[in-house]
C-alpha cells in the first residue's frame, strides 16, 4: 500500500509567481490535511478537506492561498503571488474517515523556496 | 501562551539509555495525543497515539498521558542510534474536525 505522495518534492519560485503543490492520499483515505513547517517551528495546520469539500480552513492565510480536493485527482494547495515568507516545507496528511482524530499519515513534503 | 509546549532540546544520550520526551498543553479539550518521529528532511511518521489519560506500550516505546497535569511523555527504552530524529507531540480535540496541534519537536541524538 503506497503511502501519501506529494509532488514536487522541491519547488523554486520567484517572488510573484504561483506555486502548486499536489498531494495524493493513501488508498482508501478520503480526508486530506495540509500543514506548513517553517524553520525552527513546529507543524502548523492550514486546511482540512474531504472530496469536493473544505471542512476547516481556519489555518489558511486569508489571501493568496487556496486548496481543493476534487472528485478525481490529487488535492492541490495553491499559493498565488508567492513572497519570501512563503518559503517552508508543506506537508500533506491523509486519514481514513473514521479515524481522523488520531491516525493521520504524512507525505514526504514539498520544500518551497521563494527567491 | 502556545497551546502545546515542547522543549526543542537538543537532547544527546548514549546508546542503550532510556529517553524521556515531554510536552505540556493548556487546552483541556484535547482528547487524543500522538507522537511522531521525523527524520531530517522527511515527513513525520506516526509512532503512537493515546486516547485520554493512561499508558500505552509498543515495543521499546511507552506513551503516558496525565490529563490532570496536562502533561504527556514518550519513553524510549534501550535507545539506538537509529532513534536519532526529531520527536513531535501532537494533540486533537477529538471532534470531527481532525486538526492536529503540534509541539515544536525535540531533537534527539543517540550516540554509539
Amino acid at each position: 500500500n503506497a503511502g501519501v505522495m506529494q509532488n514536487p518534492r522541491h519547488l523554486v519560485r520567484r517572488r510573484g509567481q504561483e506555486a502548486r503543490l499536489r498531494c495524493s492520499p493513501m488508498k482508501g483515505h478520503s480526508h486530506v490535511y495540509w500543514y506548513r513547517q517553517l524553520p525552527e517551528e513546529g507543524l502548523k495546520f492550514m486546511v482540512y478537506l474531504q472530496k469536493e469539500n473544505i471542512i476547516d480552513e481556519s489555518g489558511m492565510p486569508k489571501e493568496r492561498f487556496s486548496a481543493e480536493f476534487p472528485k478525481e485527482g490529487p488535492s492541490i494547495l495553491r499559493i498565488q503571488q508567492v513572497v519570501r515568507g512563503d518559503s517552508a516545507a508543506y506537508f500533506c496528511a491523509s486519514s481514513p474517515p473514521d479515524r481522523s482524530s488520531y491516525e493521520q499519515y504524512f507525505g514526504p513534503g514539498t520544500r518551497l523556496t521563494v527567491t | 501562551q502556545k497551546e502545546v509546549e515542547q522543549d526543542p532540546g537538543p537532547l544527546s544520550v548514549p546508546e542503550g539509555a532510556i529517553v524521556s520526551l515531554n510536552c505540556t498543553y493548556s487546552n483541556s479539550a484535547f482528547q487524543y495525543f500522538m507522537w511522531y518521529r521525523q527524520y531530517s528532511r522527511k515527513g513525520p511518521e506516526l509512532l503512537m497515539y493515546t486516547y485520554s489519560s493512561g499508558n500505552k506500550e509498543d515495543g521499546r516505546f511507552t506513551a503516558q498521558v496525565d490529563k490532570s497535569s496536562k502533561y504527556i511523555s514518550l519513553f524510549i527504552r534501550d535507545s539506538q542510534p537509529s532513534d536519532s530524529a526529531t520527536y513531535l507531540c501532537a494533540m486533537n480535540k477529538g471532534s470531527t474536525l481532525g486538526r492536529l496541534y503540534f509541539g515544536r519537536g525535540t531533537q534527539l541524538t543517540v550516540w554509539p
